[in-house]
């Protein structure tokens, strides 16, 4: 079984300091992991995802996050923080083992504030 | 590419209608597609995952003869909500999910795109 959490239900940071998010997941069978951005009233976008290899995955926006086995962790950080990265993120888990229906399984969800 | 549309975006109805939601994958073949509700300052709730050709298996909890899910197509998946309740009111996302690749130019399998959602208020 596969689960997510992410620590800090809501961060605020100021504008071109550091944004780190933080994800840890548990998973029984090796996963693929992903941060998708949610802007208000809209979908999800993906910023970045985990598959295999290299573990440092860059995204988009000037995002990347490293998937840390022994840690169970894919923390999601960002240089310097921008007033449009303001948004909801969510990382996500899914089965490496395409037969199983590769089901997303969601952290809560994380609320990035910037400040002037 | 991996563009997926929902129609409406968003819709108003009267207590005891049914409402039916579009999610179309634009520039791919979906051959699964998933249906989310989303509660205001909460996460994604899987409903139901839709496979092209075959009935949609839902989650626990979710009442399959309430929320009909139907994918006629690999562009095109549908959720109807029937006898909608004001309880039913949220915001539905259909994401979709291309052929597992190796290596061909299609969406990777193992990534789901989302549509931008429809917002459902039932009055």
């Amino acid at each position: 079984a596969q689960s997510v959490t992410q620590l800090g239900s809501h961060v605020s940071v100021s504008e071109g300091a550091l944004v780190l998010l933080r994800c840890n997941y548990s998973s029984s069978v090796p996963p693929y992991l992903f941060w998708y951005v949610q802007y208000p009233n809209q979908g999800l976008q993906l910023l970045l995802k985990y598959t295999t290899g290299a573990t440092l995955v860059k995204g988009i926006n000037g995002f990347e996050a490293e998937f840390k086995k022994s840690e169970t962790s894919f923390h999601l950080t960002k240089p310097s923080a921008h007033m449009s990265d303001a948004a909801e993120y969510f990382c996500a888990v899914s089965p490496m083992i395409y037969n199983q229906g590769g089901k997303l399984i969601f952290g809560q969800g994380t609320e990035l504030s910037v400040k002037p | 590419g991996a563009v997926v549309s929902q129609h409406p975006s968003w819709v108003i109805c009267k207590s005891g209608t049914s409402v039916k939601i579009e999610c179309r994958s634009l520039d791919f073949q979906a051959t699964t597609m998933f249906w989310y509700r989303q509660f205001p300052k909460q996460s994604l709730m899987l409903m139901a995952t839709s496979n092209e050709g075959s009935k949609a298996t839902y989650e626990q909890g979710v009442e399959k003869d309430k929320f009909l899910i139907n994918h006629a197509s690999l562009t095109l998946s549908t959720l109807t909500v029937t006898s909608a309740h004001p309880e039913d009111s949220s915001f539905y996302i259909c994401s979709a999910r291309g052929r597992s690749d190796r290596g061909t130019i299609a969406p990777r399998g193992d990534t789901q795109y989302f549509g931008p959602g429809t917002r459902l208020t039932v009055l």
